[in-house]
């Protein structure tokens, strides 16, 4: 978890709301992705960036919008959610994109939608 | 698929006792990774063992990966309670479309009792 920091830790949202996921890190690495994890699933990989591009959408629906304003900064937005959509949203790094080198992941943001 | 699977998927044991998990998978990886995730929290890296490598050691952790059988191994030596968390595999390897990706098994939930 060091080098990759996530806010808020929690979040308890309506399905009408507007909310964002901050994802920061700070080990230099170009590539940062967003993982979503339920329970009993398998994480499942939503969104890749690679210095600032996105190269992966894991056909995740639209109200889950990501942006990466540059290759330190992730954000997550999220709009009129389902209650399905409650889990443990992770952020990761790494110093390229895929699966050479090992990922570093931030403590998660537990997302209740009610 | 690239997914890996865990075996067992539960295990409990006392302190002092080693640990034994398993993963299997079923395409040609490039590498695979162990990690370990405490109760709600991020995940952190252990050991990445590549293909063309047998055994690797950290610490009190061994792995060993076999590439014929398509299996891997985690070992964790003279457990302690802290040890108590939830272990994945991670296979790394290319996709379909050619682009290289990290998948993670449901994991292996491990219990060391004091």
């Amino acid at each position: 978890e060091t080098g990759v920091t996530q806010t808020p830790r929690h979040l308890v949202m309506g399905m009408t709301n507007k909310k964002s996921l901050k994802c920061e890190q700070h080990l230099g690495h170009n590539a940062m992705y967003w993982y979503k994890q339920s329970a009993k699933k398998p994480l499942e990989l939503m969104f890749v960036y690679n210095f600032k591009e996105q190269t992966e959408n894991n056909s995740v629906p639209s109200r889950f919008s990501p942006e990466c304003p540059n290759s330190s900064h992730l954000f997550l937005h999220l709009h009129t959610l389902q209650p399905e959509d409650s889990a443990l949203y992770l952020c990761a790094s790494s110093p390229t994109p895929g699966g050479y080198y090992e990922q570093y992941f931030g403590p998660g943001t537990r997302l209740t939608v009610t | 698929s690239q997914q890996g699977e865990e075996d067992p998927q539960a295990l409990s044991i006392q302190e002092g006792e080693n640990a034994t998990m398993n993963c299997s998978y079923k395409t040609s990886i490039n590498n695979l990774q162990w990690y370990r995730q405490n109760s709600g929290r991020g995940l952190v890296h252990l050991i990445l063992i590549r293909s063309n490598e047998r055994e690797k050691h950290s610490g009190r952790l061994r792995v060993t990966l076999d590439t014929s059988k398509k299996s891997s191994s985690l070992l964790i030596t003279a457990s302690r309670a802290a040890d108590t968390a939830s272990y994945f595999c991670a296979t790394a390897g290319r996709t379909q479309g050619g682009s290289e990706k990290l998948v993670f098994g449901k994991g292996t939930k491990l219990t060391v009792n004091p």
